[in-house]
C-alpha cells in the first residue's frame, strides 16, 4: 500500500476562492481523520469518519468548512470562501478498526500546504 | 473534557545530554496514549505508545495515572532527535486529539 495519499501537495489561493482537498485512506482502514496543523495551534482535529460516516465535526471551524466521504477510498475537505486565516497545512490520517490487528497507529499523509492571499 | 497539553513549544537540549518531553492529559477514564514525531520533510508518525511499554529509538514513556501524564524520556540525546513532538489522546470514542506539539532542537 502506498500509505495515505493527500492533493494538493501544495495550494496558494486568493482569498474568496474555493478549496478542495483530498484524500485517500489505507485500504481497509475503517475511520479517516482529518486535522488542521498551524504553528499557534498545533494539530486541531476537524472532523473525524467511522465506515465512511461523519462521527464529530465539532472541530470544524465554520460554516466555510466541509467535509465529506463519499466511499471507502476517497474523502474531501472543502474550503468555501477561503480566508488568510485558512492559511496551513491539512492532514488525513486513516487508522484500522479497533477489532483489527489495531495497534490504536493514526497513518498520516504528507499533508497539503494551503496559503490564501 | 478531553485535552492534551505540551507545556513547552520549545526545548533546546545539547547532544549526550538527557531529554524529557512533557506531555498531561486530561481524560476522566482508561486513556490510551500516544507519542508521534514528525521530522524534517517526512510524515508524522507513529514513536510508542504506552500500552506496548516499549523503548523507540532509545525513547520510552510511563503513564502516571496519579499525576495525569505521559512523559517521554530518553537519557542521551542525538542529534537526529531533532524532530517535532505531539503527544496524543485517545479517548473510547476513537477521537484521538494531540497535544500543540514540542520542537525538540539537539544541540551540537
Amino acid at each position: 500500500d502506498a500509505g495515505v495519499i493527500q492533493s494538493p501537495r501544495h495550494e496558494v489561493t486568493e482569498m474568496g476562492q474555493e478549496v478542495t482537498l483530498r484524500c485517500k485512506p489505507i485500504s481497509g482502514h475503517d475511520y479517516l481523520f482529518w486535522y488542521r496543523q498551524t504553528m499557534m495551534r498545533g494539530l486541531e482535529l476537524l472532523i473525524y469518519f467511522n465506515n465512511n460516516v461523519p462521527i464529530d465535526d465539532s472541530g470544524m471551524p465554520e460554516d466555510r468548512f466541509s467535509a465529506k466521504m463519499p466511499n471507502a477510498s476517497f474523502s474531501t475537505l472543502k474550503i468555501q470562501p477561503s480566508e488568510p486565516r485558512d492559511s496551513a497545512v491539512y492532514f488525513c490520517a486513516s487508522l484500522a478498526d479497533r477489532g483489527a490487528a489495531n495497534t490504536g497507529e493514526l497513518f498520516f499523509g504528507e499533508g497539503s500546504r494551503l496559503t490564501v492571499l | 473534557a478531553q485535552r492534551v497539553t505540551q507545556p513547552e513549544k520549545l526545548l533546546s537540549v545539547f547532544k549526550g545530554a538527557p531529554v524529557e518531553l512533557k506531555c498531561n492529559y486530561s481524560y476522566s477514564g482508561s486513556p490510551e496514549l500516544f507519542w508521534y514525531v514528525q521530522y524534517s520533510r517526512q510524515r508524522l508518525q507513529l514513536l510508542l505508545r504506552h500500552i506496548s511499554r516499549e523503548s523507540i529509538k532509545g525513547f520510552t514513556a510511563d503513564l502516571n495515572k496519579g499525576e495525569t501524564s505521559f512523559h517521554l524520556k530518553k537519557p542521551f540525546a542525538q542529534e537526529e532527535d531533532s524532530a517535532m513532538y505531539y503527544c496524543a489522546l485517545r479517548p473510547r470514542d476513537d477521537k484521538i486529539i494531540f497535544g500543540k506539539g514540542t520542537r525538540l532542537h539537539i544541540l551540537p
